[in-house]
């Protein structure tokens, strides 16, 4: 079975712009959590999804958005970045209660 | 909301000794201790978790304690190996309701594995 995929895997953009990172979780899971990881720091929780609905939001702004689509994959839209959004950004999936496995990652570059 | 605190940042040992990861929550409400294998460039990988009815888990080399009254837990590896060398992770998760399972994690230990 295929693991947490999530896409681009490195991205580059400047200032103000907007991104969206995607992500699929493992088959037959259906929550997905965004977490940051900023470089040398432990994740930090941004967003946790269920069933298509926002089960969870971490300290984060408002330029951080979610959501989740019918087949349980999911997008992380970043609007007016910021030098400080640079990080890795990981997609974990949850198939019943707590365990959470990780996708690769998507590495995000603000210049 | 929860904070863990996870000691050494770094450890360097010799291969074939043991490896002893140390962390502390401050939520008593938290309830589940997973650990992540994070190599470069990679995604964390879960390597052995335990929930908190339990007090000890083993897997082959790797091992986790937890003491529910200190509010710590532990990840013990034994014999380690070179492949053993990565960034690892602790984490706490606290049920927040509506289905919302939030993983706390620590700033993570390197661990050096020396041939």
């Amino acid at each position: 079975d295929a693991g947490v995929t999530q896409s681009p895997t490195h991205l580059i953009k400047t200032r103000g712009q907007h991104v969206t990172l995607r992500c699929s979780p493992i088959s037959g899971h259906k929550s997905v959590s965004w977490y940051q990881q900023v470089l040398g720091q432990g994740p930090q929780f941004i967003f946790q999804y269920y069933e298509k609905e926002e089960r969870g939001r971490g300290n984060f702004p408002d330029r951080f958005s979610a959501r989740q689509f019918p087949n349980y994959s999911s997008e992380l839209n970043v609007n007016a970045l910021l030098l400080g959004d640079s990080a890795l950004y990981l997609c974990a999936s949850r198939g019943g209660p707590e365990t959470q496995y990780f996708g690769p990652g998507t590495r995000l570059l603000v210049l | 909301g929860e904070n863990v605190e996870q000691h050494p940042s770094t450890l360097s040992v010799q291969e074939g000794d043991s490896a002893v990861i140390k962390c502390t929550y401050s939520d008593s409400a938290s309830n589940y201790f997973p650990w992540y294998k994070q190599e470069l460039g990679k995604g964390p990988q879960l390597i052995i978790d335990i929930r908190s009815n339990v007090g000890e888990k083993k897997d082959q080399r790797i091992a986790v304690t937890l003491n529910k009254t200190a509010k710590h837990f532990s990840l013990h590896i034994t014999e380690t190996q070179p492949e053993d060398s990565a960034v690892y992770f602790c984490a706490a998760s606290l049920y927040s309701g509506a289905g919302s399972y939030q993983l706390t994690f620590g700033k993570g230990t390197k661990l050096s594995v020396i041939p």
